[in-house]
């Protein structure tokens, strides 16, 4: 039969503007969320991460900030290059093993 | 390359078929995960080894089941396939000292499965 794909939530930005990619969690309890980049044909590439007893981390031209209050999480890119266009997954874990729940994915496009 | 390795990297069966995917992690790392990304449902945890016992079960059909061995590398097996299973099958590994909470998850390239 004929499936139905995801309908991603696409942002589209000019190289050189910052992009901020959104994410709501859906777990009140998690308490560890990471970000990931996934590029075409490979598999997710980790970008930084954040603890629930934090709300703000800062890695290379990246900054996740976290609201627990509301639950949710947002990643910020600095200067955007033609090499951040890829689809941007939040995960939450909770308790104490690894299991990872992904949200849908935002597709991120870069114009030159 | 997150040192993560997947083989084989495509897959083409028939239904009602059996495959087994397998997956080396990272040197060093402990635990081992498995998930499923399809179109339709986006990426999916399905089971976590850790140290070749297994540590947490998502939705993983009753058609497919892993194993970790003593080197610590891991299989996927599935059985019975149907069409619905054509999917890109991702395994990640992490450290693994605090059970795979709050430790980061590295991925594969990923498996590639085509039912027909």
């Amino acid at each position: 039969g004929e499936s139905v794909g995801l309908h991603l939530p696409t942002l589209s930005v000019q190289e050189g503007d910052n992009s901020i990619i959104n994410c709501a969690y859906s777990n009140s309890a998690s308490d560890y969320f990471i970000w990931y980049k996934q590029e075409s044909g490979k598999g997710p590439q980790f970008i930084i991460d954040i603890r629930s007893n934090m709300d703000k981390r800062q890695g290379q031209r990246v900054t996740v900030l976290l609201n627990k209050t509301v639950k949710h999480l947002s990643l910020q890119i600095a200067a955007t290059q033609p090499g951040d266009s890829a689809v941007y997954f939040c995960a939450e874990n909770q308790g104490n093993t690894g299991k990872l729940i992904f949200g849908q994915g935002t597709t991120l496009q870069v114009k030159p | 390359d997150s040192g993560v390795t997947q083989t084989p990297k495509h897959l083409i069966t028939a239904t009602g078929q059996r495959v087994t995917l397998r997956c080396s992690p990272r040197s060093g790392d402990l635990s081992v995960y498995w998930y499923q990304q399809s179109l339709d449902q986006g990426l999916q945890f399905l089971i976590q080894y850790y140290n070749g016992e297994e540590r947490a079960k998502g939705n993983i059909l009753e058609r497919f089941s892993a194993q970790q061995f003593p080197d610590l590398h891991s299989e996927l097996n599935l059985s019975s396939l149907e069409l619905g299973d054509s999917a890109l099958y991702f395994c990640a590994s992490s450290v693994g000292s605090s059970g795979g909470a709050w430790e980061t998850q590295y991925f594969g390239p990923g498996t590639r499965l085509l039912v027909l």
